[in-house]
């Protein structure tokens, strides 16, 4: 069975920073892409990041370029987002999916997510 | 920056009812588009991939149908377990973009 388990998640302090962790397992975490998402109280969703399966290639979103980054660890099978001088706009549940390429096109699965709130 | 604009964003129905969501994205994206639904509290619920295939395990009153630009996600008959909100996405391009949702509540 396929289990993405997004942990790290915590209240903190603006301008403060954070590890979040996603551990899977299931599958051949080394041949995968993988993204994070994330859903602040009342919005909608918000794509953050993506890495390669061998970690070669990175995009970032605006919002977050610059203040979070992204890794991997194959050997331990698991996903990492650095949150950087942390923002209470940030304050969101942050999902990781992994990304499967097939029939011609993208399909994702989804974590559980972990809360982060950034407040004073 | 591909935008992806869903409408409506508010959607009130009666069980039974069909209901039409659509999402235009503001350049072609062929069919690199998915539908989520999301439940207060739970992860996004993959329904809907390459514009048109339904996952495994979705029921079949879930459709979704475009190409290029614009894009339809149909319930053929709404039941009580799909009050939620539906979001779009594209996957063609970087950064990736998700419509901005359409909540269905009970009317």
């Amino acid at each position: 069975e396929v289990q993405l388990v997004e942990s790290g998640g915590s209240p903190v302090q603006p301008g403060q920073s954070l590890r979040l962790s996603c551990v899977t397992s299931g599958f051949a975490f080394s041949s995968y892409s993988m993204h994070w998402v994330r859903q602040g109280p009342g919005k909608g969703l918000e794509w953050l990041s993506y890495v390669s399966s061998d970690s070669s290639t990175m995009y970032y979103a605006a919002s977050v370029k610059g203040r979070f980054i992204i890794s991997r660890d194959n050997a331990k099978k698991s996903l990492y987002l650095q949150l950087n001088g942390l923002r209470a706009e940030d304050t969101a549940v942050y999902y990781c999916a992994r990304e499967i390429f097939g029939s011609g096109t993208y399909i994702w699965q989804w974590g559980q997510g972990t809360l982060v709130t950034v407040s004073s | 920056d591909i935008q992806l604009t869903q409408s409506p964003s508010f959607l009130s129905a009666s069980v039974a009812d069909r209901v039409t969501i659509t999402c235009r994205a503001s350049q072609g994206i062929t069919t690199y588009l998915a539908w989520y639904q999301k439940k207060p509290g739970k992860a996004p619920k993959l329904l809907i991939y390459g514009a048109s295939t339904l996952q495994s395990g979705v029921p079949s009153r879930f459709s979704g149908s475009g190409s290029g630009t614009e894009f339809t996600l149909t319930i053929s008959s709404l039941q009580p377990e799909d009050f939620a909100t539906y979001y779009c996405q594209q996957l063609h391009s970087y950064p990736l973009t998700f419509g901005g949702g359409t909540k269905v509540e009970i009317k």
